[in-house]
């Protein structure tokens, strides 16, 4: 079963202060691994997609990397705009379009 | 980029009531759709994958029967929520594949649905 594990749960900043949000996965043949921001009350919005081990995207202050056990989405000089829960969800090979996610890092940064 | 129209985005309905919600692709064509739900401060749970002109695809757990969809055209896909009860309060939310391999997921707004 394809399962996905957030860390932390929660995250507070300083604006300004750079950090990095972990996702570690286990999925039966990667197929994508998806980011997105879901601020309160809305639907989630798409991130970035990571196919392979290595691979790097970058949007505005955001980056995210990819190995073989996990994610990480880095965040660089946050501004209070960037407060958001982060949600992170693999597809495998063995679910078709279907998305598995994790619990989400609730991030918040403070002025 | 693409997007997906759902509606309403919230509803009040006294218990035993059914409620519908409505999700829309503008300007794709999607012949798959995914209804979550989410619970305050926990992330998305599949609920079923709606299939353009035949059976949706439920999850283990959930019942078919009291969460009814259809989807009846390429842009369109419903859930009902039949004979709605407290514990049935939840945000839901609809997505919609798109892109050559359906690798980009896009979402709904939500619809939190509150039950008296």
């Amino acid at each position: 079963e394809d399962q996905v594990t957030q860390s932390p749960e929660a995250l507070r900043l300083q604006e300004g202060e750079s950090s990095s949000l972990n996702c570690s996965y286990t999925v039966s043949g990667l197929r994508g691994l998806f980011w997105y921001r879901q601020d309160p009350g809305k639907g989630p919005e798409f991130l970035f997609t990571l196919y392979s081990a290595g691979e790097e995207k970058e949007k505005e202050r955001l980056k995210a990397t990819l190995t073989k056990k996990e994610s990480f989405l880095h965040i660089t000089a946050p501004k209070p705009e960037d407060s958001a829960t982060y949600l992170c969800a693999v597809r495998g090979i063995q679910g078709a379009q279907k998305l598995v996610f994790g619990q989400g890092t609730r991030l918040t940064i403070n002025p | 980029g693409a997007v997906v129209s759902q509606h309403p985005s919230r509803v009040i309905c006294k218990s035993g009531t059914s409620v519908k919600i409505e999700c829309r692709s503008l300007d794709f064509q999607a012949t798959t759709m995914f209804w979550y739900r989410q619970f305050p401060k926990q992330s998305l749970m599949l609920m079923a994958t709606s299939n353009e002109g035949s059976k949706a695809t439920y999850e283990q757990g959930v019942e078919k029967d009291k969460f009814l969809i259809n989807h009846a055209s390429l842009t369109l896909s419903t859930l009902t929520v039949t004979s709605a009860h407290p514990e049935d309060s939840s945000f839901y939310i609809c997505s919609a594949p798109t892109g050559g391999f359906g690798e980009k997921l896009f979402f709904g707004s939500g619809t939190q649905l509150s039950v008296l």
